[in-house]
């Protein structure tokens, strides 16, 4: 059985500031991570995707893999009211190429206080 | 305007009764998916298709059925054997292959009367 651990939160962090979300997963073969972005009553947006280990930057946001740890994070660098949200951390495996379905956390919540 | 729909946003459901959750994409994508969120919970997968005529069980199909007839189409049957259906139900897809990013529909929440 699959497993992808995310600290619930809340997470409260400063306008301005930078905010870290980690996210452990539990299959060593997994090959491609997501992370998403939920607001309340909505459905996930993609923020990022990451394949190999190391750093994958887009705008404020940053990526890191660790295969050999099996650890995610998503940096979001001078963070804003609008990235308070739930933020859901996905994980695919290997079956031979084919598209399978996501394994995802349980979600942080992040809050972004002004 | 390409995207993912899904209808209806709200339904209700009454004892014993089987309810069908609509999801069509014009995105010309190979795989959908169907998950299902509960309060204060990540997705849990239900139902995949990575070709037409073609779906897999996921992790939690018991008490749910689907077909996939046409590419764009990928219809999601709650039948009374889910003895707790309230959720929000969410359908994705994506093209073909593993590194794909899944997008998702705006989602239905199904409430039991």
């Amino acid at each position: 059985q699959k497993e992808v651990e995310q600290n619930s939160g809340p997470l409260s962090v400063p306008e301005g500031a930078i905010a870290s979300l980690n996210c452990t997963y539990s299959d060593r073969v997994s090959q491609s991570f997501f992370w998403y972005r939920q607001y309340s009553g909505k459905s996930p947006e993609l923020i990022m995707s990451i394949y190999s280990n190391g750093d994958k930057e887009d705008g404020r946001f940053t990526a890191q893999l660790n295969k050999a740890s099996q650890y995610v994070s998503l940096l979001i660098r001078d963070s804003q009211p609008s990235d308070s949200a739930t933020y859901l951390c996905a994980v695919n495996g290997y079956s031979g190429g084919g598209a399978d379905g996501l394994t995802f956390g349980k979600g942080t919540h992040l809050i972004i206080q002004p | 305007d390409g995207g993912i729909t899904q209808s209806p946003k709200y339904l209700f459901r009454k004892e014993g009764q089987n309810v069908t959750l609509s999801c069509e994409q014009n995105l010309n994508h190979d795989a959908m998916y169907w998950y299902r969120q509960d309060p204060g919970q990540g997705l849990r997968l239900i139902y995949y298709s990575q070709i037409v005529n073609d779906f897999q069980k996921g992790d939690i199909a018991e008490g749910y059925s689907v077909s996939r007839e046409k590419k764009e189409s990928f219809p999601l049957t709650v039948t009374s054997a889910q003895k707790n259906p309230t959720a929000f139900y969410l359908c994705a897809s994506s093209a073909a292959g593993n590194q794909e990013t899944q997008y998702f529909g705006p989602g239905t929440r199904l409430l039991v009367l």
